[in-house]
């Protein structure tokens, strides 16, 4: 079992429509949790950290945390073009780097 | 958000020459910072954890004598790839957190990426 696990997508969603991204995580000691969004080509770009119970929401982002289910997921509301990207979801398991799962791939539709 | 610098953000050389990838913490200082590699459409791996003033430590199925890492100062680590072949060409990322931090809780901030390409 990988220890971070994403839907490798593409998921495709039409634009202003709310897009729903999940990843699970293995490890129950994991403290912190982070989406990443990458752009073809680029880097890694913080997007959203969350590190209790519940929602967490910025702008047009929420991140959900369920600790009891090793559940996290990050809505995106009224969704533009711009946003398709891959987004990554990152765990910290205790060990100083980042997990990071796969990512999923997001094509939000004009 | 914090600032990482990587340099260069591309870079072509010749099989069996040498690369040197630097990475830097601009307004933070660094005790920890990590390296990764992205091949195409695939995520990040992880390659190693270069430690300010100490050894680096790397990922299982990462060559240390052919990636080599320095972490002089908290605030630059330099990867140098080796006697490069077409196989190493890659996308190389750095990041770091923020020593002030706690290691639970402080996200990593990543450098603009490598792009190298062995001909």
């Amino acid at each position: 079992q990988k220890e971070v696990e994403q839907n490798s997508g593409p998921l495709s969603v039409p634009e202003g429509a709310i897009a729903s991204l999940n990843c699970t995580y293995s490890d129950r000691v994991s403290q912190s949790f982070f989406w990443y969004r990458q752009y073809s080509g680029k880097s890694p770009e913080l997007i959203m950290s969350i590190y209790s119970n519940g929602d967490k929401e910025d702008g047009r982002f929420t991140a959900q945390l369920n600790k009891a289910s090793q559940y996290v997921s990050l809505l995106i509301r009224d969704s533009q073009p711009s946003d398709s990207a891959t987004y990554l979801c990152a765990v910290n398991t205790g060990r100083r780097a980042l997990t990071f799962g796969s990512g999923t791939r997001l094509q939000v539709q004009p | 958000g914090a600032v990482v610098s990587q340099h260069p953000s591309r870079v072509i050389c010749k099989s069996g020459t040498s690369v040197k990838i630097e990475c830097r913490s601009l307004d933070f200082q660094a005790t920890t910072m990590f390296w990764y590699r992205q091949f195409p459409k695939q995520s990040l791996m992880l390659m190693a954890t270069s430690n300010e003033g100490s050894k680096a430590t790397y990922e299982q199925g990462v060559e240390k004598d052919k990636f080599l890492i320095n972490h002089a100062s908290l605030t630059l680590s330099t990867l140098t790839v080796t006697s490069a072949h077409p196989e190493d060409s890659s996308f190389y990322i750095c990041s770091a957190r923020d020593s002030g931090g706690g290691i639970g809780i402080t996200e990593a901030f990543f450098g603009q990426g490598t792009r190298l390409t062995v001909v």
